[in-house]
């Protein structure tokens, strides 16, 4: 069975950093980008981070760019999403998602996803 | 940055409606387009990538269409398992606001 697991949300203060797991199976790993997506509560989906089959090519969205840092290990079949310097617009469910494609630019679609691990930034 | 304007946010059809939804780059994106359904406390679904493509498993009501600037989505005959909310995606990666569908 195809599936990706979240793990490392939690309760964190403003300024502090998280890390962020995804286990992966059920799929050749690094034949596919990998992204962070995620979901403040009530609001839509915002696309965090992707990173390419070989981590040889990573973007991320202006609101995250500079604090938060995607990785993959390939031999683990694991997606990492370091966090830093968090803040309250940070809250949100945040999906790991497989890409349909090598890699995470143009856009190839997501056909993947776990069932999110939630992040809450507060004092 | 290319900006993407989904619309409507909400709409209401009644069972067997056709109903329509709509997203527009402000630049030219080719067909690097996909759209995706969420329901309440669910992870979002992939339906269609590549503007056009139906994703495995995912019945023929649905439908994209569109290159360019502008792209359509389509439900041929809405059916109530549809309530949820709707996203495009486009180029790079960015998500469309949404549009929330309901049943009349």
């Amino acid at each position: 069975e195809v599936q990706l697991v979240e793990s490392g949300g939690g309760l964190v203060q403003p300024g502090r950093s998280l890390r962020l797991s995804c286990a992966a199976s059920g799929f050749t790993f690094d034949d596919y980008a990998m992204h962070w997506v995620r979901q403040a509560p009530g609001k839509g989906l915002e696309w965090v981070s992707g990173i390419s089959w070989n981590s040889g090519s990573i973007g991320y969205a202006d609101s995250v760019k500079g604090r938060f840092t995607i990785s993959r290990d390939n031999a683990k079949n694991s997606l990492y999403l370091q966090m830093n310097s968090l803040r309250a617009e940070d809250t949100a469910l945040y999906y790991c998602a497989k890409g349909l494609n090598h890699q995470w630019l143009p856009t190839g679609g997501m056909d993947v996803w776990g069932q999110g691990t939630t992040v809450t930034v507060s004092s | 940055d290319i900006q993407m304007t989904q619309s409507p946010s909400s709409l209401s059809a009644s069972v067997g409606d056709r109903v329509t939804i709509t997203c527009q780059a402000s630049q030219d994106i080719s067909n690097y387009l996909n759209w995706y359904q969420q329901k309440p406390g669910k992870a979002p679904k992939l339906l269609i990538y590549d503007a056009s493509n139906l994703e495995t498993g995912v019945p023929s009501r649905f439908s994209g269409s569109g290159s360019g600037t502008d792209f359509t989505f389509t439900i041929s005959s809405l059916q109530p398992e549809d309530i949820a909310t709707y996203y495009c995606q486009q180029y790079d990666n960015l998500f469309g606001g949404g549009t929330k569908v309901e049943i009349k």
